[in-house]
């Protein structure tokens, strides 16, 4: 149990719609970061953010975007949803320069 | 995005044998995680290293941190059948962001 959960679970969204992952981060914890996982593949680095402020991101699109909130819960935006968005997208929340702890996962379907 | 090299890429083992999977990349990492996945779930954290030569043990599981803070590796002694899964490597950058290795896929025959 890590103390990082996800919603919802799963998702099935239509190409072109916009779609809001949340993630709960468990307490104490001031980092919370997102990644992708195609099926097969390692989790892909989306970005991060830090009290509220986005400290590093990865080889998205802009279409990719997210919020940390001041209890540490954080949400990811999609906007203009393609197929090949369809993933399991990972949270995973920790202090700075520690360990990061995952939640289950959103999987995401677009078609 | 930057992946790390992960070998092997699967292992069919008896129940019993130790197992032995690595990790290599071409940038320097701060941080060492091995992860464990399982289907439909997050990948939950093993280990993790943070100094360079760094050897940590965690039950029947010992990780390294390898010298050049370029590799690391991953034992499992005594497999038994619930360690199957697939087995990330995870290195965090001067960044703080995190790599993923591309997996291997453990299974255990009883």
């Amino acid at each position: 149990e890590t103390g990082v959960t996800q919603s919802p679970t799963h998702l099935i969204k239509t190409r072109g719609q916009q779609v809001t992952l949340r993630c709960s981060s468990q307490s104490g914890h001031n980092t919370v970061s997102w990644y992708q996982q195609a099926l097969g593949q390692g989790p892909q680095f989306i970005f991060q953010y830090y009290r509220e402020e986005e400290n590093g991101r990865g080889n998205f699109p802009p279409r990719f975007s997210g919020l940390q909130f001041p209890n540490y819960s954080s949400e990811l935006n999609v906007n203009a949803l393609e197929l090949d968005d369809s993933a399991l997208y990972l949270c995973a929340s920790g202090r700075q320069d520690t360990e990061a702890f995952f939640g289950q996962g959103t999987r995401l379907t677009v078609v | 995005g930057q992946q790390l090299n992960q070998s092997p890429q699967s292992m069919f083992i008896q129940e019993g044998e130790d197992v032995s999977m690595n990790c290599t990349s071409s940038s320097i990492f701060n941080t060492w995680l091995w992860y464990k996945q399982e289907p439909g779930e997050g990948p939950v954290l093993l280990i993790a290293l943070y100094k360079a030569g760094e050897l940590t043990s965690n039950g029947r599981l010992t990780a390294q941190f390898g010298i050049t803070r370029k590799d690391s590796f991953l034992n499992i002694s005594a497999s038994i059948p619930s360690d199957v899964g697939i087995y990330f490597c995870a290195g965090q950058d001067t960044g703080n962001q995190f790599y993923f290795g591309t997996g291997t896929s453990l299974t255990v025959i009883p």
